[in-house]
């Protein structure tokens, strides 16, 4: 495998589901990120972690929550969703983030989730 | 804060024909400059950068932007468009800041169609 890649590409879930997507990237980043990504909607930018740690949440409901257990694995854990919350869901990696805003991201396939 | 701002949201050119796309951002001193190109149901690929020194720049596919500092521009053109160009491109912008302010802001994005 290499660059970023996203589990499941599609997913399916009701409003009382518990899900979560995963993210891994094979670049020797040390920075992660989660974007949505909907119909009308600009990317917005969710969760950034930089080593392991969370340095931006961008005031995501807490129905959303992220886990970075390493520098090369991020998850998104969802439980009780909206159908709001339906969109493209994208996982981006960088060499690091928060030193300057010059680094290259690299974005994995995204998965479409849709909540009924 | 920086803003990023693409005024068109959908554009269609004849294959053959050249192209330019519009980017224009908010921000007092130079910023870093980044234009991204997203197929249907794919994450995002990296088609160009600028930091500093030449204005021009030459990107991946053909794709080249200039670097306006006085229109705070940093438009994408393409000489001669192929279908497979159809896609949806975003301009995004960093700071050489630290913190949050040093993450990308990405534009609200421009639908390319190509008529053959």
């Amino acid at each position: 495998e290499t660059g970023v890649t996203q589990t499941p590409r599609h997913l399916v879930m009701g409003m009382t589901n518990k899900k979560s997507l995963k993210c891994e990237q094979h670049l020797g980043h040390n920075a992660m990120y989660w974007y949505k990504q909907s119909a009308k909607k600009p990317l917005e930018l969710m969760f950034v972690y930089n080593f392991k740690e969370q340095t931006e949440n961008n005031s995501v409901p807490s129905r959303f929550s992220p886990e970075c257990p390493n520098s090369s694995h991020l998850f998104l854990h969802l439980h009780t969703l909206q159908p709001e919350d339906s969109a493209l869901y994208l996982c981006a990696s960088s060499l690091s983030s928060g030193t300057s805003g010059g680094d290259e991201q690299f974005f994995g396939p995204g998965t479409r989730l849709t909540v009924l | 804060a920086q803003s990023v701002t693409q005024p068109d949201i959908h554009i269609t050119v004849s294959e053959g024909a050249s192209l330019e796309l519009r980017c224009n951002y908010s921000y007092g001193a130079t910023p870093y400059l980044f234009w991204y190109v997203q197929s249907p149901g794919q994450g995002l690929q990296l088609l160009l950068k600028y930091f500093s020194g030449d204005t021009l720049v030459q990107g991946i596919k053909g794709f080249e932007a200039e670097f306006k500092r006085s229109q705070s521009s940093f438009n994408l053109r393409k000489p001669s468009v192929h279908w497979s160009d159809a896609a949806e491109y975003f301009c995004a912008v960093g700071t050489p800041y630290g913190g949050s302010q040093g993450n990308l802001i990405f534009g609200k994005g421009t639908k390319l169609s190509v008529k053959p």
